[in-house]
């Protein structure tokens, strides 16, 4: 199976960035790397996807290292409605293109 | 644009019973799939419908079932209820199916087995 290393959690202060790891290292030229979150008594949350390139939309960016074998998302500037668990995911070809969660990693926001 | 849509948001069930769940997809989106969230095992993939078709379907026995209507609204149908389903029950439809797609997830069913 594809699988997802992330830490179990992480701090951060308010209006500061915050750098998220995922190490991925089975994956293949054609895996597409997502990430979600989930607040609170709420359902997953869509943040960001890519393959080989450095994505950015108004959410977050997602830095992709070269040898893609891991990736980095980035909050710019956390607030506290961004501490959610982040999961990192790797969408593999030709495992059936289902999405299997991980533990995630648990991010605290203080004030 | 109108979210993903799921009733009923809350359900309480005998053990033994079937229940049937609902979602309603982002308009225009035409993959659904269908996950199990427990604070045990966290969320667990059930299944993803496209076109109609059962695409792929995760480790789950029998019981659990599903189905996709023309419209792209999709049901699952958990039949003899047991203690262990008792958990949040989430939907998540794409534009199309793909890896290479995002999902928008729905607020979820909350089941209860009694």
């Amino acid at each position: 199976d594809a699988k997802t290393t992330q830490p179990n959690s992480m701090e951060s202060n308010e209006e500061e960035p915050v750098h998220l790891p995922c190490n991925h290292s089975t994956i293949s030229g054609t895996d597409y790397i997502h990430w979600y979150r989930q607040l609170p008594s709420q359902g997953p949350e869509y943040v960001i996807h890519g393959l080989t390139s450095n994505v950015n939309n108004r959410m977050a960016s997602l830095a992709i290292a070269e040898d893609r074998k891991s990736s980095t998302l980035i909050l710019h500037r956390a607030t506290l409605r961004d501490a959610a668990v982040y999961y990192c995911i790797l969408r593999v070809l030709h495992n059936n293109n289902d999405m299997r969660f991980g533990a995630g990693t648990r991010l605290t926001v203080k004030p | 644009k109108a979210g993903v849509t799921q009733t009923p948001r809350y359900l309480i069930k005998t053990r033994g019973q079937q229940v049937t769940l609902s979602c309603s997809p982002i308009s225009g989106h035409r993959s659904v799939s269908w996950y199990q969230q427990t604070p045990g095992q966290g969320l667990q993939f059930l299944f993803e419908y496209f076109s109609e078709t059962q695409r792929n379907k995760g480790n789950f026995p029998g019981r659990f079932s599903g189905r996709q209507f023309s419209n792209s609204r999709s049901e699952m149908n958990v039949s003899t209820l047991e203690l262990g389903d008792s958990a949040l029950y989430l939907c998540a439809s794409s534009l199309l199916w793909g890896i290479a797609y995002e999902q928008y997830f729905g607020p979820g069913t909350r089941l209860t087995v009694t």
